[in-house]
């Protein structure tokens, strides 16, 4: 267990509007990453972060930005929901290198834009 | 296109029967990951695999690398209810690029 909360669990907005997804870890692990998961296309990481204030996209970054200003904290903002986006997020996290890094990942939040 | 492709997409066995599902990819992987995710949970890693022809065992499960390093197996021996869950595979193209996942095998074993 490595200490990580995802708040909200479930949300339910409408188009248009700002949504702000945050992750919290308390083991102190540099890296931190958002994923989203969808039927047919598996795990698909949007951004990620290797050390505070440093982020880097990820594989399906548009629409979607992020911060890291305490190591703790990690945050997903959706600037204006659009129903594409409904989906199940991840957080994750891991301590070193990225290829073999044992990513420890959040319980989810569910999230869906009508 | 998908990086790792994996089969089949969904396995219904009965308790007590073998199974493997596969990890496929037309490109080499520095490494190569599974995890199992549970309904409703994140997933969960059960092994890493790094050198090319690699066998590891975790109890009934036996993960195997490809020589080339750009496949993968899991095989499951004696497959239990507790077995069940989605299986998903990740790879690194490279020692710090970030991971790539397959859409999974989802597994279910009936009692």
């Amino acid at each position: 267990d490595a200490g990580i909360t995802q708040s909200p669990r479930h949300k339910v907005t409408e188009t248009g509007t700002p949504v702000t997804l945050r992750c919290h870890q308390t083991e102190n692990h540099r890296y931190m990453y958002w994923y989203r998961q969808d039927p047919g296309h598996g795990l698909r990481l949007i951004h990620y972060s290797y050390g505070v204030k440093d982020t880097d996209k990820g594989e399906v970054s548009d629409g979607y930005s992020v911060s890291r200003s305490k190591t703790e904290d990690f945050l997903l903002t959706l600037e204006s929901a659009t129903s594409s986006q409904t989906s199940v997020y991840f957080c994750a996290v891991g301590r070193g290198g990225l290829s073999t890094d044992t990513q420890y990942f959040g319980p989810g939040t569910r999230l869906t834009v009508l | 296109t998908q990086l790792l492709e994996q089969s089949p997409q969904f396995l219904s066995i009965q308790e007590g029967e073998n199974l493997t599902v596969y990890c496929n990819s037309s490109s080499v992987f520095s490494s190569l990951q599974w995890y199992r995710q549970e309904p409703g949970e994140g997933p969960v890693l059960l092994v890493t695999v790094v050198t090319g022809g690699e066998v590891k065992k975790l109890k009934r499960l036996t993960f195997q690398f490809g020589d080339a390093r750009k496949d993968s197996s899991l095989h499951i021996t004696a497959a239990q209810p507790g077995d069940t869950g989605l299986y998903l595979c990740a790879g690194a193209r490279s020692g710090n690029t970030p991971l790539v996942f397959g859409k999974g095998t989802r597994l279910s074993v009936i009692a």
